[in-house]
């Protein structure tokens, strides 16, 4: 069946360097994703979402690029910093049926050395 | 404005149990969402609920339950609890049943 998922279960980096979380789709009609971050012991927390008719879109330190052609996106996060250590999903909202439902990836760990 | 909350934080229970988990939603939202989240997965959508009525439902069988209340909080219940229903459960409360989930910080359930 479709699905969303992810390359890597972990990711090391050092303090003041650039992360980059990568996921993988399956449905090519997929048209809206967000990423996610999780903290120890919370709640999933929305980080910043992007439609299928841009290929970039930036926030605050993050950028999550959209590449529709091989069904990839990917989260970078600039000058990581310790409270940017949590797990990071990326998520994509399934209308069918009626409502929204959130279809999860297995998420990646994201551990900053200091 | 007050956040999603869940009760309680922690539980334990024996096979073949039942169990009852709560979720007040965000101030001012309308629709709740329950998921499971096994130890390292993602949450899986467990059921939706929009103005009090069951709206779009995941793959989990009928002895996952829920209720909406009036005031937009709402219960989990699971019936005939089984060892792999131990995780993580997740309540996220939206303005609408389109818009953005806001969850909760979860009520881990252990089943020994």
């Amino acid at each position: 069946g479709e699905s969303v998922g992810l390359h890597l279960p972990t990711l090391s980096v050092q303090e003041g360097d650039n992360s980059i979380i990568n996921c993988a789709y399956s449905n090519s009609a997929s048209d809206y994703f967000i990423w996610y971050k999780q903290e120890s012991g919370k709640g999933p927390q929305f980080i910043i979402d992007i439609r299928s008719n841009m290929d970039k879109r930036q926030g605050q330190r993050v950028t999550v690029l959209l590449n529709k052609t091989v069904k990839h996106l990917s989260l970078q996060i600039a000058a990581t910093q310790p409270g940017d250590s949590a797990v990071y999903f990326c998520a994509e909202p399934n209308y069918t049926g009626g409502g929204n439902k959130l279809t999860f990836g297995t998420g990646t760990q994201l551990k900053v050395e200091l | 404005e007050t956040g999603v909350t869940q009760s309680p934080t922690h539980l334990i229970k024996t096979r073949g149990q039942q169990v009852t988990l709560r979720c007040s939603s965000q101030s001012g939202h309308n629709t709740v969402s329950w998921y499971q989240q096994a130890l390292g997965q993602g949450p899986q959508f467990i059921f939706q609920y929009y103005r009090e009525e069951e709206n779009g439902r995941g793959n989990f069988p009928p002895r996952f339950s829920g209720l909406q209340f009036p005031n937009y909080s709402s219960e989990l219940n699971v019936n005939a609890l089984e060892l792999d229903d131990s995780a993580l459960y997740l309540c996220a409360s939206s303005w609408g049943e389109d818009n953005e989930q806001f969850f909760g910080p979860g009520t881990r359930l252990t089943v020994l």
